[in-house]
């Protein structure tokens, strides 16, 4: 299995700053993803962060809005740029570990004023 | 590429009556399907996977699902309702023997009538 962890676990911002969220697992996955589940809604998948090289981004996310940083196997950010109150969801970090079998973070729950 | 339906945004029942959520899947490569809860105010659990071994899947808290490929479903079913099932529950699909992404469906929320 693994363990995920994700920084911070809640927050407020206002409109037009940034945020990052940090995500760690306790051992090295071959595969990250983020996804954004806005309140009421399913889960969707923004990107999938690559270990070296850019992010590959989902339709209708761009890498503009959505920077996304993995430096190595166990740790990757996510940054939500120039926030609107359309950005207010929760963010989940989500990992494959070896098994091929999947795990997702707690969630980080924004929102924004 | 992969999509899933899940056909019922509400689903309601008895407590003890049988629990069907529906899930039909569409996928270009042979998929592995997944069902998760979300209870409120908390993460995503897995409830149950295919990965294309047995088509019949048991999970936890008594939920099984049958995969029918000729049917493209993946339908998630409990044969008594308990009023511990009320959670919004969500089909998956990802694309097959390696790993990679998972995309949900719209969700079903399941309520429970006393």
């Amino acid at each position: 299995s693994a363990v995920i962890s994700q920084k911070p676990s809640r927050d407020i911002c206002q409109r037009g700053t940034s945020l990052t969220i940090q995500c760690q697992v306790d051992s090295q996955v071959t595969m990250m993803f983020w996804y954004r589940q806005q309140p009421g809604q399913s889960l969707t998948l923004i990107a999938t962060a690559n270990q070296g090289s850019e992010a590959t981004y989902e339709s209708g996310f761009v890498i503009d809005k959505f920077p996304i940083s993995r430096p190595n196997l166990t740790f990757s950010t996510l940054t939500v740029s120039n926030m609107s109150p359309e950005d207010s969801s929760i963010y989940l970090c989500s990992v494959v570990a070896g098994n091929n079998e999947q795990f997702f973070g707690p969630g980080t729950r924004l929102t924004v004023l | 590429a992969q999509s899933v339906t899940q056909l019922g945004s509400h689903v309601s029942v008895s407590e003890g009556a049988l629990v069907l959520l529906r899930c039909n899947y569409s996928s270009s490569v042979p998929p592995y399907l997944f069902w998760y809860v979300q209870y409120p105010n908390q993460g995503l659990q897995l409830l149950l996977k295919y990965t294309s071994a047995a088509t019949l899947v048991k999970g936890i808290n008594g939920f099984e699902a049958e995969f029918k490929k000729s049917e493209t479903s993946f339908h998630l079913t409990k044969p008594s309702a308990h009023m511990s099932d009320a959670a919004e529950y969500f089909c998956a699909v990802s694309g097959g023997r390696s790993a990679s992404k998972i995309i949900f469906g719209s969700g079903t929320r399941l309520s429970i009538r006393p």
